[in-house]
């Protein structure tokens, strides 16, 4: 597609288990962004990368969340031992180029429930 | 470090009435401002970007922003608002000089447009 792919849209889970989130960038886009946005919130950065690697990953809340990129195209998100506190909708965006201008293309979400 | 504040959570209006959503920002270092939409079942798209030059920016589809340094505000504003301009509207930001890319968000202002 021509947009950022997530999947999947909507992750229930139980309190303790693993979960993976799945972004599909935009074809071509070097940088991939991954937010949280909880309710009544504006999002909250997680980790940036550009190409392969982690450039900035200092918005990590703690060591059970974790994002690879391994061919510098799709990116996973990686959430281990999931408490209630991680329900949220988990964004992910890309862009072109090394500038940071801001114009970041995000996909939809996938919306975490941890129960 | 950067912050970004929205003090309107919601904004009701009625159709071809003017409306101003705020934002304030916060930062040690220069910036560049931006404002985000997402209407409902979408994703987050740019709606307009200030970097440098002139600062009043425009949109195409009639809304505006203008830079107050002094103020260290980035007001959006419209003359006239359509019922398709419902949406959440999210003010962001991001360093200049440090080159860190992530964007910073406020906490949305969710604009109802009334008939």
């Amino acid at each position: 597609g021509a947009g950022v792919s997530q999947t999947p849209s909507n992750k229930v889970t139980e309190k303790g288990k693993y979960v993976e989130l799945r972004c599909d960038p935009i074809s071509g886009h070097t940088a991939l962004y991954w937010y949280r946005q909880s309710l009544g919130q504006g999002p909250e950065f997680l980790i940036y990368f550009q190409g392969t690697g982690a450039a900035d990953d200092s918005g990590l809340p703690n060591d059970r969340f974790f994002a690879v990129r391994p061919e510098g195209s799709v990116s996973t998100l990686k959430i281990q031992r999931t408490e209630r506190g991680d329900s949220a909708v988990y964004l992910c965006a890309s862009s072109a180029g090394l500038a940071n201008t801001g114009e970041l293309f995000f996909g939809e979400g996938s919306r975490l429930t941890v129960l | 470090a950067q912050s970004v504040t929205q003090l309107d959570s919601q904004v009701p209006v009625f159709e071809e009435a003017p409306v101003e959503l705020r934002c304030n920002y916060s930062s040690s270092v220069s910036v560049y401002l931006f404002w985000y939409v997402q209407y409902p079942n979408q994703g987050l798209q740019l709606l307009l970007k200030y970097l440098s030059g002139s600062t009043l920016v425009e949109s195409i589809n009639g809304f505006e922003a203008e830079f107050n340094k002094s103020q260290t505000s980035f007001h959006l504003r419209k003359p006239s608002v359509h019922i398709s301009d419902t949406a959440e509207y999210f003010c962001a930001v991001s360093e200049v000089t440090t080159g860190r890319r992530a964007l910073t968000f406020g906490s949305g202002t969710r604009l109802q447009v009334q008939p």
